[in-house]
């Protein structure tokens, strides 16, 4: 079963706003990641925030990380239209560096 | 520095057959994964080889077998296939060592008919 469950499974904005993405997740991790998707293709790293983070930018993303409440969120700011894509959250457990459990992803719309 | 590599970008195959998937990952990476990505299950790991050793593995059948070379090339295995085997195969690199980020392919797209 999924590690990471997110929320909303769909997201549709307009240029210039902000997205907000959340992620929960069961058991203790090492760290989490985020990943975007371009329909069909490979996934790219965003950001990693580890376990004794709490907050992290990279550019236009923020993400935070709450372990008590076992769960992160990603801010995308001033959206554009290329910020189209599938946004998932995985998760990394101690010493298994190279397996991460994925959530179900949010499918972000951001029209022009 | 060129990216991971992953061939053929699309197969079909017929039920019962059997295939294999090749992935390059980044020089300097030795540890790839794989992953399987279907609409209802999502993304699934499947395993992890480290200089050529397996370190981590998921929760598939053992028609799913994998190995890695001596330079870091990484191969799937399917054998016996299932119209559920039909997915995007996702391969991916790090160093493998501390906490690296994923690099990901862009993936086999398998038909299973």
């Amino acid at each position: 079963s999924q590690q990471g469950e997110e929320d909303p499974q769909a997201l549709s904005i307009q240029e210039g706003e902000n997205a907000t993405m959340n992620c929960s997740y069961k058991t203790s991790i090492n760290n989490l990641q985020w990943y975007r998707q371009n329909s069909g293709r490979g996934l790219v790293h965003l950001i990693l925030i580890r376990s004794n983070e709490r907050e992290k930018h990279s550019g236009r993303l923020r993400v935070t990380l709450d372990t008590s409440k076992k769960s992160s969120s990603l801010l995308i700011t001033a959206s554009r239209a290329a910020d189209t894509a599938s946004y998932f959250c995985a998760t990394v457990f101690y010493n298994q560096g190279g397996k991460l459990i994925f959530g179900q992803g949010t499918e972000l719309s951001v029209k022009p | 520095k060129a990216g991971v590599t992953q061939t053929p970008r699309y197969l079909i195959k017929t039920r019962g057959q059997q295939v294999t998937l090749s992935c390059s990952p980044i020089s300097g990476h030795r540890s790839v994964s794989w992953y399987q990505q279907t609409p209802g299950q999502g993304l699934q790991f499947l395993f992890e080889y480290f200089s050529e050793t397996q370190r981590n593995k998921g929760n598939f059948p053992g028609r799913f077998s994998g190995r890695q070379f001596s330079n870091s090339r990484s191969e799937m295995n399917v054998s016996t296939l299932e119209l559920g085997d039909s997915a995007l195969y996702l391969c991916a690199s790090t160093r493998g060592q501390g906490d690296s980020p994923l690099h990901f392919g862009n993936g086999t797209r398998l038909t299973v008919t």
